[in-house]
């Protein structure tokens, strides 16, 4: 079946060093969303990306897909400790509407 | 509140009892999505609702889970004779469809409810 597979599973980072989340689907996606879960809490939508080679920015944040539709990544420049949590990512595949999540990456900042 | 709400919030249960959660999403969304979500791992899919139709399920899910969203607005879901291993975080998303234009797929979470199987 499909599978999403997301690294690191863990990143410890000073405040102010930048982050980056890589996800890679053994299958071509229709779209693939990104969202952040602090914790205790419940996942928040951040991003979807639709196009070969997108790339979108939210103020920090790059999101950028993959040519081939398979792999996408997540970079936050210049951390805070207002980014701790758990970044996912979550592929769709075309023509369908199951969404499968990767593993997360959990993000620890240190001030 | 105009969030997606879920009850009960936690539920403690023997193993072989039977189960209903409920999640209210946003009342203009015509989408619906289960999943369940373990310590340290991302929300697995369960199923998939688009209005009182169900699309998808997963094929993880065996016979004891079922879904149902009789009137395209709140949904129920039910797990029989639960097992140790059902413990976990049962979260429901919605997301608005085609009528949400660019936001069409963007899901939005309910705070989960969390099983606990004795």
């Amino acid at each position: 079946g499909q599978q999403v597979m997301q690294i690191p599973q863990y990143q410890h980072v000073q405040e102010g060093e930048d982050f980056t989340t890589y996800c890679n689907s053994s299958t071509t996606l229709s779209n693939i969303q990104w969202y952040k879960q602090r914790p205790g809490g419940h996942p928040v939508f951040l991003i979807q990306l639709v196009k070969s080679g997108e790339v979108k920015k939210q103020k920090r944040l790059t999101f950028q897909f993959g040519e081939a539709k398979k792999n996408s990544s997540l970079h936050i420049t210049a951390t805070q400790t207002t980014d701790v949590g758990t970044y996912f990512c979550a592929g769709i595949n075309t023509g369908g509407f199951k969404t499968i999540f990767g593993a997360g990456t959990r993000l620890f900042v240190k001030a | 509140d105009t969030g997606v709400s879920q009850d009960p919030r936690h539920k403690i249960t023997k193993r072989g009892q039977n189960v209903t959660f409920r999640c209210d999403p946003i009342s203009e969304h015509n989408r619906l999505y289960w999943y369940r979500q373990t310590l340290g791992q991302g929300p697995e899919f369960l199923t998939y609702f688009q209005n009182e139709a169900q699309l998808e399920k997963s094929r993880l899910l065996s016979d004891r889970f079922s879904a149902e969203r009789p009137k395209g607005s709140f949904s129920t879901l039910e797990i029989q004779r639960t097992e140790q291993g059902d413990s976990a975080m049962y979260l429901c998303a919605s997301s608005p469809g085609l009528a949400g234009g660019s936001s069409y797929n963007e899901q939005f979470f309910g705070p989960g409810t969390r099983l606990t199987v004795l």
